[in-house]
């Protein structure tokens, strides 16, 4: 199985600012990376899929890049409403796993 | 617009079964290849599942491998969670979604809002 680790576990930060997440595969694949987010008591929401493909009507501030084994999701210009937490998955081979969860906070 | 909704859940003594259902509304349910993941008490994200859109192909996570078992109906725009020998670490909200993507392009771009699972004597 492949293992996504990502970091940080949880990180405070501010409204405007930018933060950054990292997730990291056990092996190599290309872009068979996808990021959600989940707020309290809902399903997750689909944010980035294919490792840089924006979901429709998600804002161009999130954006991802890398490739291989290490991936960043970015948030520039942080909003009230990106206060949540972030799962990365990787849909190169089953079982699809995803990454521990990042929660931003303020 | 898309609508996924789950039903079934409850609170089940170990070694027991349930059944879980994810009624889809607003696509072309029959085209769709359809996956269930859970999600445990304050824990992340754990992919169970899934089916392909005609029910040719199904795969499992270790975790449930000969306990669980998906299945649907497309007449009916459902699929199912079979649920057998239920442990106490089954205990989660389980998430119907659909896969979106094309070939070898996988992601959950819809999701139901789940349903809670309690195994607990």
């Amino acid at each position: 199985d492949i293992q996504m680790t990502q970091s940080p576990s949880s990180l405070s930060a501010s409204v405007g600012d930018r933060v950054s997440i990292t997730c990291r595969a056990s092996q190599s694949f290309s872009s068979y990376l996808n990021w959600y987010q989940q707020k309290p008591g809902k399903a997750p929401k689909l944010l980035i899929f294919a490792a840089s493909s924006l979901q429709d009507g998600v804002p161009s501030r999130f954006t991802c890049s890398g490739s291989g084994t290490d991936f960043t999701l970015t948030i520039s210009d942080l909003r009230p409403e990106d206060f949540a937490t972030y799962y990365c998955q990787q849909t190169y081979s089953i079982p699809f796993t995803f990454g521990g969860g990042t929660k931003v906070e303020i | 617009q898309v609508q996924l909704v789950e039903s079934g859940g409850g609170v089940v003594q170990p070694g027991r079964s349930l059944r879980l259902s994810c009624a889809a509304s607003g696509f072309t349910f029959s085209s769709y290849d359809m996956h269930w993941v859970r999600q445990a008490p304050g824990m992340g994200l754990e992919w169970v599942t899934l089916i392909w859109y005609d029910g040719s192909n199904k795969d499992y996570a270790d975790s449930v491998k000969g306990r669980f078992t998906i299945s649907r109906d497309n007449s009916k725009s459902t699929v199912y969670l079979q649920m057998n020998s239920l442990r106490a670490e089954d205990t989660a909200v389980y998430y119907c979604a659909r896969r979106g993507g094309s070939s070898s392009v996988v992601y959950f771009d819809n999701w139901g809002q789940g349903t809670l699972v309690t195994v607990s004597s």
